[in-house]
């Protein structure tokens, strides 16, 4: 079945500096990708909407120049945390939506900033 | 506005007991549905979708779901838990050709051996 790899799955990082988080679709083409956020013991916030060779759609509240997204190719889109700041730190995972409209998650990358 | 309600936030079950975990969803429009299971430290797995046709759809591990438009509900069963089911299980509604996909805030199935 269509796989997501999302990487890196931990990632611990010191305040004010940035991380990147890839999140691949492996064996389908993904022209349509989603970054969301896992808030404790609550369900997913979807941040931001990544269009293959477009702008990303972010959603209200949340700052695009903090979360740089990029989907350079049909098959990865980027995140990156942009001077990271301690309540940062949280779950992020990335979706893939295939040719039938489903979505594929990735694994989530956990992410610390100290 | 869209938005999914999952009334159960914490349902504890006996092994072999029936479940059935409620979503309703609030959408202007035909929508996509889907149930996503999250086991403790994996990551989210798609147990069954709905995009047209017969609303009773079933799903893997022995999950079903069935569509009421009228109720513009989605509501999740399963006719005897097993241990193993015991998960985290959001609801999720995307409106057909749009991006956003609205998710409820979950329901943590707990199921007692």
């Amino acid at each position: 079945g269509a796989v997501v790899s999302q990487h890196p799955s931990r990632v611990i990082c010191k305040s004010g500096t940035s991380v990147k988080i890839e999140c691949r679709s492996l064996d389908f083409q993904a022209t349509t990708m989603f970054w969301y956020r896992q808030f404790p013991k609550k369900s997913l916030m979807l941040m931001a909407t990544s269009n293959e060779g477009s702008k990303a759609t972010y959603e209200q509240g949340v700052e695009k120049d903090k979360f740089l997204i990029n989907h350079a190719s049909l098959t990865l889109s980027t995140l990156t945390v942009t001077s990271a700041h301690p309540e940062d730190s949280s779950f992020y995972i990335c979706s893939a939506r295939d040719i039938g409209a489903t979505l594929h998650f990735g694994n989530g990358t956990r992410l610390t900033v100290t | 506005a869209q938005s999914v309600s999952q009334h159960n936030h914490h349902v504890i079950l006996s092994e072999a007991a029936s479940l059935e975990l409620g979503c309703n969803y609030s959408y202007g429009g035909t929508v996509n549905l889907f149930w996503y299971v999250q086991y403790p430290g994996q990551h989210l797995q798609l147990l069954l979708k709905y995009f047209s046709g017969d609303p009773l759809v079933k799903g893997i591990k022995g999950f079903e779901a069935e569509f009421i438009k009228s109720k513009f509900s989605f509501n999740l069963r399963k006719p005897s838990v097993q241990w193993s089911d015991t998960a985290e299980y959001f609801c999720a509604v995307i409106g057909t050709g749009a991006n956003n996909l609205f998710f409820g805030t979950g329901t943590r199935l707990t199921v007692i051996p």
